[in-house]
């Protein structure tokens, strides 16, 4: 099976314009998540997505932010518009959810990352 | 919020060394999990760890899931240089929540 498959690997933009992120995630995963990596701040969950609905976004850093998925194979993430403090690689991850003698297994599998450089 | 405080942050071994690491926290955790990132790649799952008390392995790598559910390490037995990465703990608090906290990270590096 394909892992999860994010694209582009890399974008690079302007202040000012908008920034799409893709993920497909791993066929059969009921769930899917989005993180943010820098150097200051590690690994952010900014929102994740069960059997196609967010929920929690607890994590997305302001309107300019937002997720969908609009399939369980697709999701996207969208900023705009995009700001240089955005710069960083953004994550997928999707994991499936199964359960056996009372207890909830997930293990996420990761993507390869985006990395976004906004100038 | 939850915090996960991951040590060493970063570690200087010789080939063949043995390696350790841990991370420990204040708030009990029901799964912790531990993955590997190599630059230019996403974390890749290594361990995961649902009972207290539970001991696993991965070929040279093992991992312990503590006792008191507040703290997790990991082992490396026999480093070699395809181990050098950074090394993330990662562990969620609730059945039916499926956030995962994560700690800082420790980066590996072996001396040649």
């Amino acid at each position: 099976d394909a892992g999860v498959i994010q694209s582009p690997r890399h974008e690079v933009t302007e202040m000012g314009q908008e920034v799409t992120l893709r993920c497909k995630p791993i066929s059969g995963h009921d769930y899917l998540f989005w993180y943010r990596q820098t150097m200051m701040r590690g690994l952010e969950l900014l929102i994740y997505f069960n059997n196609n609905v967010p929920i929690d976004d607890s994590g997305m850093p302001e309107d300019r932010f937002s997720a969908k998925m609009p399939n369980a194979s697709f999701s996207t993430l969208k900023i705009q518009p995009s700001e240089p403090r955005d710069s960083a690689v953004y994550f997928c991850a999707s994991s499936p959810l199964y359960k056996r003698q009372g207890l909830s297994y997930n293990e996420q599998f990761f993507g390869p990352g985006t990395r976004l450089t906004v100038l | 919020g939850q915090q996960l405080n991951q040590s060493p942050q970063s570690m200087f071994i010789q080939e063949g060394e043995d390696v350790s690491m841990n991370c420990t926290s204040s708030s009990i955790f029901n799964t912790w999990l531990w993955y590997k990132q190599d630059p230019g790649e996403g974390p890749v799952l290594l361990i995961a760890l649902y009972k207290a008390g539970e001991l696993t392995s991965n070929g040279r790598l093992t991992a312990q899931f503590g006792i008191t559910r507040k703290d997790s390490f990991l082992n490396i037995s026999a480093s070699i240089p395809s181990d050098v990465g950074i090394y993330f703990c990662g562990a969620r608090s609730n059945f039916g929540n499926e956030k995962l906290t994560f700690g800082t990270g420790t980066r590996l590096t072996i001396i040649p």
